[in-house]
């Protein structure tokens, strides 16, 4: 099975920061790697997909690059809706796994 | 508007079993591979099945063998058989859908429902 690692696992922010979240496979994925955001309670909103495209009305403060085993996640100019937890997941092949999350906090 | 809605969710004993319903609106689900991921109290996401468009299935290898997921095409629906179930598998499942016709993943989920495996 394909092993997703995250860093960091929680990451103290402020309104404003820039944001950027890296996940690591641990064998090449190409560029089939997902993001997610999950509020407490929720479910996972699909943010990111194909490593870098933009899921339809996800704000463009939301990018994501990467491709092989190294991706990132950035958000540009946090606002406060966007403190949650959010997930990397590969979808190279079955049983996709995904990472351990990262939680941003105030 | 594509919907997810789970049910079937509740406290069983270890060793019991559990049927899980997912129903879809808004889109045909045989269109589709449906999924079912679960997160257990306070901790990341794992996927557990799925059911292909062409019938065929896949499971996570901790729920193979006691695990068997299905599809009700009449009713546009799938669901989780659960049996011989472990404190282990105590979470809240989600549906999921992989549209497969696009390069997304898991662009649709249900609210969840609770499973809790205790005596």
């Amino acid at each position: 099975d394909i092993q997703m690692t995250q860093s960091p696992s929680t990451l103290s922010t402020s309104v404003g920061d820039r944001v950027i979240i890296t996940c690591r496979a641990s064998q090449s994925i190409s560029t089939w790697l997902a993001w997610y955001q999950q509020k407490p309670g929720k479910a996972p909103n699909l943010l990111i997909y194909k490593a870098s495209s933009l899921e339809s009305g996800v704000p463009s403060r939301f990018s994501g690059s990467g491709s092989g085993t190294e991706f990132t996640l950035t958000i540009t100019s946090l606002q406060p809706d966007d403190f949650a937890t959010y997930y990397c997941q590969h979808y190279h092949d079955y049983p996709y796994t995904f990472g351990q999350g990262t939680k941003l906090e105030i | 508007e594509v919907q997810l809605v789970e049910s079937g969710g509740g406290l069983v004993q270890p060793g019991g079993s559990l049927r899980l319903s997912c129903a879809a609106s808004g889109f045909n689900i045989r269109t589709a591979y449906m999924s079912w991921v679960r997160q257990a109290p306070g901790k990341g996401l794992e996927w557990v099945s799925v059911f292909y468009s062409d019938a065929s299935t896949h499971y996570a290898e901790s729920v193979k063998g006691r695990f068997i997921i299905s599809r009700d095409n009449s009713k546009n629906m799938v669901s989780l058989q659960m049996n011989s179930l472990r404190v282990e598998d105590t979470a809240v499942y989600y549906c999921a859908r992989d549209p497969v016709a696009t390069a997304k993943i898991f662009d649709y989920w249900g609210q969840g429902t609770l499973v809790t495996v205790s005596s």
